[in-house]
């Protein structure tokens, strides 16, 4: 079974904070991807990495970095934290099967981090 | 841009009943659509996956259908059971250099005993 971690279930931090969250897969999947979920917005994609050191833009990318320094770690980085990224947040992992097509295999999902900004 | 719309976003129904989730996208360009659960406070976990060039997936007592040229797709679940409440999310992988996934926001279930 594929399994994807995620360090933390629950986390709080206080405003203008470095937060890393981490999250390993034991797939050997070269996709990785990074969510946050909000109540009546579903889920947005933060960040992707198709391949070690690779690293895309999603839909919400501002005030967020990511480092995919293994092929199985995958660290999300809040800059400086906000009250505004009081979240859950989830990441997930699949294969690529063709290059270009990051949707063709099923994603597999952490159990999600939520995060709490004071 | 593509929109995933999920209708409606809560459901009630007795136990036994079979049922059908909808799920409406914008965009009939599509690579995929996946199919979700998730229960409250947990990840995804992933149902059923559709390639463009099907028209259906089985998984024991779902099944998922979908028409890419009407942009729609039904998860129809056969006599319901109390475990299957819980939160069913549809997703599409559109086809082009940066393909990623677009979710619906999720129709929560419970299927009372």
């Amino acid at each position: 079974d594929v399994k994807v971690t995620q360090s933390s279930r629950y986390l709080v931090k206080r405003t203008g904070e470095k937060v890393f969250l981490e999250c390993v897969q034991d797939m050997d999947h070269e996709n990785m991807f990074w969510y946050r979920q909000d109540p009546g917005l579903g889920l947005r994609l933060i960040y992707f990495s198709y391949d070690v050191k690779m690293k895309e833009k999603g839909d919400i990318p501002e005030g967020y970095s990511v480092s995919r320094e293994k092929k199985e770690r995958f660290s999300l980085i809040l800059e400086s934290a906000s009250t505004n990224q009081t979240s859950m947040y989830l990441c997930a992992s699949s294969f690529r099967v063709e290059w270009g097509h990051y949707g063709n295999q099923p994603q597999h999902f952490g159990d999600g981090t939520r995060l709490s900004i004071l | 841009k593509q929109e995933v719309t999920q209708i409606p976003a809560a459901l009630s129904v007795p136990e036994g009943e079979n049922l059908v989730l909808n799920c409406s996208f914008t965009d009939s360009a599509i690579y995929n659509l996946q199919w979700f659960r998730q229960d409250p406070g947990k990840g995804l976990t992933s149902l059923l996956l559709i390639q463009s060039s099907q028209r259906e997936q089985t998984s024991g007592r779902l099944n998922a259908s979908l028409d890419k040229s009407s942009g729609r797709s039904t998860l129809y679940i056969a006599a319901s059971q109390p475990g299957d409440s819980a939160t069913y999310l549809c997703a599409v992988s559109c086809t082009g250099a940066n393909s990623k996934l677009t979710f619906g926001k999720g129709i929560t279930l419970s299927v009372r005993p």
